[in-house]
């Protein structure tokens, strides 16, 4: 079992570009979260994706979009980056309904200048 | 919304000794979930142990235990017998009972091991 897989590791972008990151979940999961962990802070909730669908999404700007896959697999995407976007984000994968096991990745730091 | 408070910044301790990190948290919710997870300098968020709010009893792995007092809104992890791969950042984090499937951290603790 891979566990949850994202890729890239690492990547520079400069202001105002677009990324996009991604992300394979665990074996058996149909669930996906992502979130973004700024330097000496604790991950903070971007969104969840469940059925293809957001399902919930945390206290971030519109430039923050995601997909799902009918596969479960998911990407983040930021649009218009800035400064402010430079963090480690990590994606997450569960079962519906088995929430608590929750499963991450190691993540992507995304450095922008 | 819920809030996660961790009071250390940095700890430290020596090698098979015990350490305390300690967590607070604020929520309206009467059933809920509460973690510890452990990230290395790999940057994997790694479960420590878990607990869930209606159980009284508290939640044990191996030299990782807990201290939940729900009444108190606290909720502190014990290290026994440290080893050097316990130095990480550790992160308390809250996730309400059924629907919202989001955990809410801590800004966490890092922890040093010295030999």
């Amino acid at each position: 079992d891979a566990g949850v897989t994202q890729s890239p590791t690492h990547l520079i972008k400069t202001r105002g570009q677009q990324v996009t990151l991604r992300c394979s979940p665990k074996s058996g999961h149909d669930t996906v979260s992502w979130y973004q962990q700024a330097l000496g802070q604790g991950p903070q909730f971007i969104f969840q994706y469940y059925e293809e669908e957001e399902r919930q999404r945390g206290n971030f700007p519109d430039r923050f979009s995601g997909h799902q896959f009918p596969n479960y697999s998911s990407e983040l995407n930021v649009n218009a980056l800035l400064l402010g976007d430079s963090a480690l984000y990590l994606c997450a994968s569960s079962q519906t309904g088995f929430g608590e096991k929750l499963f991450f990745g190691s993540g992507t730091q995304l450095s922008v200048l | 919304a819920q809030t996660v408070t961790q009071s250390q910044p940095e700890m430290s301790v020596q090698e098979a000794e015990t350490v305390t990190l300690s967590c607070t948290y604020d929520t309206s919710e009467n059933n809920y979930y509460l973690f510890w997870y452990k990230q290395p300098p790999s940057r994997q968020m790694i479960l420590v142990i878990r607990q869930e709010a209606y159980k009284q009893q508290n939640a044990t792995e191996n030299r990782f235990s807990v201290n939940f007092q729900k009444a108190a809104k606290s909720f502190s992890l014990k290290i026994s017998d440290s080893q050097l791969g316990d130095t990480a950042m550790y992160f308390c984090a809250f996730m309400p009972w059924g629907g919202s499937e989001k955990l809410v951290f801590g800004k966490g603790t890092k922890l040093t091991v010295n030999p």
